[in-house]
């Protein structure tokens, strides 16, 4: 069964101070990692997608990474506005030519203070 | 373009009532999900369909949960009858059809059920 498991729960740092949350996995079959956003009250934002290690995606302060077990969202400069929860999930390969569903990890919740 | 849209936000009603959610996709997007969110743990899938069709139900935590999708646009998720352990955030997603490497899912506001 697909795991993923994210670190840490709660982070807390002050603006400007860049750090990183991490996501490890268990997938047979990876066809992609995802970085969600999510604030209060709203669903989950997408943010990125990676399907192999090696594979970096950037946008504006953030920064995902990929490896073979686990991914790092790297925060640089953050801001206040930063301050939501990261989700991170994987997909399963599906030989049957559909998408399948998310698995998801239970998310760091960031809070950036000025 | 429109997001994927929920109705009710919020709904609250008492254990052994029916309550039904609805979630309208964004157009064109012919894979609609629906998970489930519980007080302190993670996202958990439910079912997915493709257009009209039901490719995974895996997720559905029993036969009190019944999922359709009426002529492949808008889904709706009846609870019936509700228990106490239904309460939690549902989340409706949606995304095109299955392409290598293109298949982000984008998700509704949610809609928050509390049976008492």
């Amino acid at each position: 069964e697909d795991q993923v498991t994210q670190s840490p729960e709660a982070l807390r740092l002050q603006e400007g101070e860049s750090s990183s949350l991490n996501c490890s996995y268990t997938v047979s079959g990876l066809r992609g990692l995802f970085w969600y956003r999510q604030d209060p009250g709203k669903g989950p934002e997408f943010l990125f997608t990676l399907y192999s290690a090696g594979e970096e995606k950037e946008k504006e302060r953030l920064k995902a990474t990929l490896t073979k077990k686990e991914s790092f969202l790297h925060i640089t400069a953050p801001k206040p506005e930063d301050s939501a929860t990261y989700l991170c999930a994987v997909r399963q390969y599906l030989n049957t030519g559909t998408a399948s569903k998310l698995t998801f990890g239970t998310g760091t919740r960031l809070q950036v203070t000025l | 373009e429109a997001g994927v849209t929920q109705f009710p936000s919020h709904s609250v009603i008492e254990k052994g009532q029916t309550v039904t959610l609805r979630c309208d996709p964004i157009s064109g997007h012919d894979n609609l999900y629906w998970y489930r969110r519980v007080m302190g743990k993670e996202i958990k899938f439910l079912l997915h369909f493709v257009k009209e069709s039901k490719q995974d139900e895996s997720g559905m935590p029993n036969n009190r949960f019944l999922a359709e999708r009426t002529g492949g646009t808008y889904s709706t998720l009846k609870v019936q009858p509700a228990e106490l352990e239904d309460s939690g955030v549902y989340f409706c997603a949606s995304s095109q059809e299955f392409i290598a490497g293109n298949n982000e899912q984008f998700f509704g506001p949610g809609t928050r059920l509390t049976v008492l």
